[in-house]
């Protein structure tokens, strides 16, 4: 039983350019939440997907934007990126309606 | 509106001691509450969670904690510490369902002294 699965694992981009993170939610999951955990904080929350739009944002610029797929699977774009986008973004899944959440390993993105 | 707090940022304990995490939350209605770790370059793991059943909750590794409606608290314990327990945990809380914010705390960092 596959669980959440996030690529790619590390990523180094430039200032200014643009990035595409993909998660493939857990087997039976059909909500995909993303989160953005900067250096010695904790996980915060960016936005919530559930059948190909997105349901609640949290304080992220209209630069942070995403998409789900019909088969479940999620995309996070950040545009123009800045030095202060580097961190780990998480992707987590879970059955609407539930609690249940499963967090991927995450993406490490770094901005040069 | 709901918020976290962990009273510790850093706990540091001797190998074989007893663990205490301290978080206190904030929920306008009866919220989920989680305990997950991260260990260095690794994702979140779910160590247990409270969602208004028993109020002392047990998790893996032997890890616990105890819900306290009346002191808005869900301290996270373990009667001995293990060498591996030494991560960046983090107190969570949530509503009932996937339909509500998850919001984390800011983590405390444990370090095992052997």
């Amino acid at each position: 039983d596959a669980g959440v699965t996030q690529s790619p694992t590390h990523l180094i981009k430039t200032r200014g350019q643009q990035v595409t993170l993909r998660c493939s939610p857990k087997s039976g999951h059909d909500t995909v939440s993303w989160y953005q955990q900067a250096l010695g904080q904790g996980p915060q929350f960016i936005f919530q997907y559930y059948e190909e739009e997105e349901r609640q944002r949290g304080n992220f610029p209209d630069r942070f934007s995403g998409h789900q797929f019909p088969n479940y699977s999620s995309e996070l774009n950040v545009n123009a990126l800045l030095l202060g986008d580097s961190a780990l973004y998480l992707c987590a899944s879970s059955l609407i309606g539930t609690d249940g959440y499963t967090f991927g390993s995450g993406t490490r993105l770094t901005v040069v | 509106a709901q918020s976290v707090t962990q009273l510790d940022s850093h706990v540091s304990v001797s190998e074989g001691t007893p663990v205490l995490l301290r978080c206190n939350y904030s929920s306008s209605y009866s919220p989920s509450l989680f305990w997950y770790v991260q260990h260095p370059n690794k994702g979140l793991q779910l160590l247990l969670k409270y969602t208004s059943a028993a109020t002392l909750v047990k998790g893996i590794n032997g890890f616990e904690a105890e819900f306290k409606k009346s002191e808005t608290s869900f301290h996270l314990t373990k009667p001995s510490a293990h060498m591996s327990d030494a991560a960046e945990y983090f107190c969570v809380v949530s509503g009932k369902t996937s339909y509500d914010k998850v919001i984390f705390g800011p983590g405390t960092s444990l370090s095992v002294i052997p």
